[in-house]
């Protein structure tokens, strides 16, 4: 499967404790993006990444929300000190520097803070 | 910024029946997709539109966009089970910020 893929698919947490979302693009894409999607919502913009280059992150949710892309390859999405407001689907997908920004999908880490 | 407003929230048809959701912006569109995702997975892309007026199909979805490029419409013919789901509009907001509408929660029956 060459599609993108996210790891874990859920995560049960207690508040404040520190969680961290793995994104595997796909292989030749360039950009790469995070969103969060609450239940009866869109998903939402975080960040997003051109190679390893952080272009936009003013729309991480707090500080407490940080992620890298440290060879241009995978990404991670970290959240520390967990709320029970950060319960939801995060979501990454990617896409080529092509011109029509397509996005690909993974199927999303499920969140709960407990 | 800009925002992308769907329309209905939600829609349940008999099996056969036409239907359409609308999607408006705030600000004129410059791409504006169309994505498909089943509950409690990620999203897959439909159809992409970039010129006003155009019009594209892909089995029995169609989608258009306006000539003045801030409304888009999808339109399903003959609907089936299996478009069941929540449909998405996106659009780029600037510098590849790609933002999506509410969605529109689609449930067929057989």
């Amino acid at each position: 499967d060459t599609g993108v893929s996210q790891d874990p698919r859920h995560k049960i947490t207690k508040r404040g404790q520190n969680v961290t979302f793995r994104c595997d693009p796909i292989s030749e894409h360039n950009r790469l993006y995070w969103y969060r999607q609450t239940l009866g919502q869109g998903p939402e913009f975080l960040t997003y990444f051109q190679n390893e280059a952080q272009l936009e992150k003013s729309r991480l949710l707090s500080d407490r929300f940080s992620a890298e892309r440290p060879k241009g390859s995978f990404s991670t999405l970290e959240i520390q000190r967990t709320e029970q407001g950060d319960s939801a689907m995060y979501l990454c997908a990617s896409s080529l520097m092509a011109g029509d920004e397509k996005l690909f999908f993974g199927s999303g880490t499920q969140l709960s803070v407990l | 910024s800009q925002e992308l407003e769907q329309s209905p929230q939600s829609l349940i048809v008999q099996e056969g029946k036409n239907l359409t959701i609308n999607c408006t912006s705030s600000k004129t569109l410059y791409g504006l997709y169309w994505y498909k995702q089943k509950y409690g997975e990620g999203l897959i892309f439909l159809m992409m539109l970039q010129k006003g007026g155009e019009e594209k199909s892909h089995e029995k979805i169609t989608a258009k966009l306006d000539e003045k490029k801030q409304q888009s419409s999808l339109h399903i013919t003959a609907s089936q089970p299996s478009h069941a789901g929540i449909y998405l509009c996106g659009a780029d907001s600037g510098t590849y910020k790609y933002i999506f509408g509410t969605g529109t929660r689609l449930k067929v029956l057989a």
